[in-house]
């Protein structure tokens, strides 16, 4: 079974902090995805990256960047946390035409 | 750009019955898929059941069907036989073929009783 581990299920951090997302995965895939999860709005990407080192932005991607050093590990990096990034975070792979999901990391910024 | 829409925010259901969950989406592409995922309450995010853009047949599984409409752009689900764990959120997903991006909808909120 594929397995995305996300480094926190809970995190708490105060305004301006540098926060560290961490997302790994066992299975060799490609393919990873940043995506924030808020109510009414359902999943919305943050950034995606298809290989190491390499790196695209999604939908909404201003506040934070992302850093893929290597294959299994992919980090999204809130440089100045805000309120306004309150969230839940949900790491992703894609291997062909299905995505694996991480338990997500609920970020509270206070 | 594409969009999903998911235009029932909460729906509940009596358990062993049948509860459908509807979806429309906005596209220009003719080749893509959809998909629908489960969250059940602080939980992992998981597959339920995947439709091709080029299949004709409507794709099962187990209790769970979907009704996809490609001229109306609709890809609604059906849960059969509606069980207390069925109760999660219901997100309907599109991707296109060249695999980049998801697009979600804002989900459905479905809550079996006993």
């Amino acid at each position: 079974d594929v397995k995305v581990t996300q480094s926190s299920r809970y995190l708490v951090k105060r305004t301006g902090e540098k926060v560290f997302l961490e997302c790994v995965q066992d299975m060799d895939h490609e393919n990873m995805f940043w995506y924030r999860q808020d109510p009414g709005l359902g999943l919305r990407l943050i950034y995606f990256s298809y290989d190491v080192k390499m790196k695209e932005k999604g939908d909404i991607p201003e506040g934070y960047s992302v850093s893929r050093e290597k294959k299994e590990r992919f980090s999204l990096i809130l440089e100045s946390a805000s309120t306004n990034q309150t969230s839940m975070y949900l790491c992703t792979t894609r291997f062909y035409n299905e995505q694996f999901f991480g338990p997500g990391t609920r970020l509270t910024v206070l | 750009a594409q969009t999903v829409t998911q235009s029932q925010p909460e729906m509940s259901v009596q358990e062993a019955e049948t509860v459908t969950l509807s979806c429309t989406y906005d596209t220009s592409e003719n080749n893509y898929y959809l998909f629908w995922y489960k969250q059940p309450p602080s939980r992992q995010m998981i597959l339920v059941i995947r439709q091709e853009a080029y299949k004709q047949q409507n794709a099962t599984e187990n209790r769970f069907s979907v009704n996809f409409q490609k001229a109306a752009k609709s890809f609604s689900l059906k849960i059969s036989d509606s069980q207390l764990g069925d109760t999660a959120m219901y997100f309907c997903a599109f991707m296109k073929q060249d695999f980049n991006k998801f697009y979600f909808g804002s989900g459905t909120k479905l809550n079996v009783k006993p």
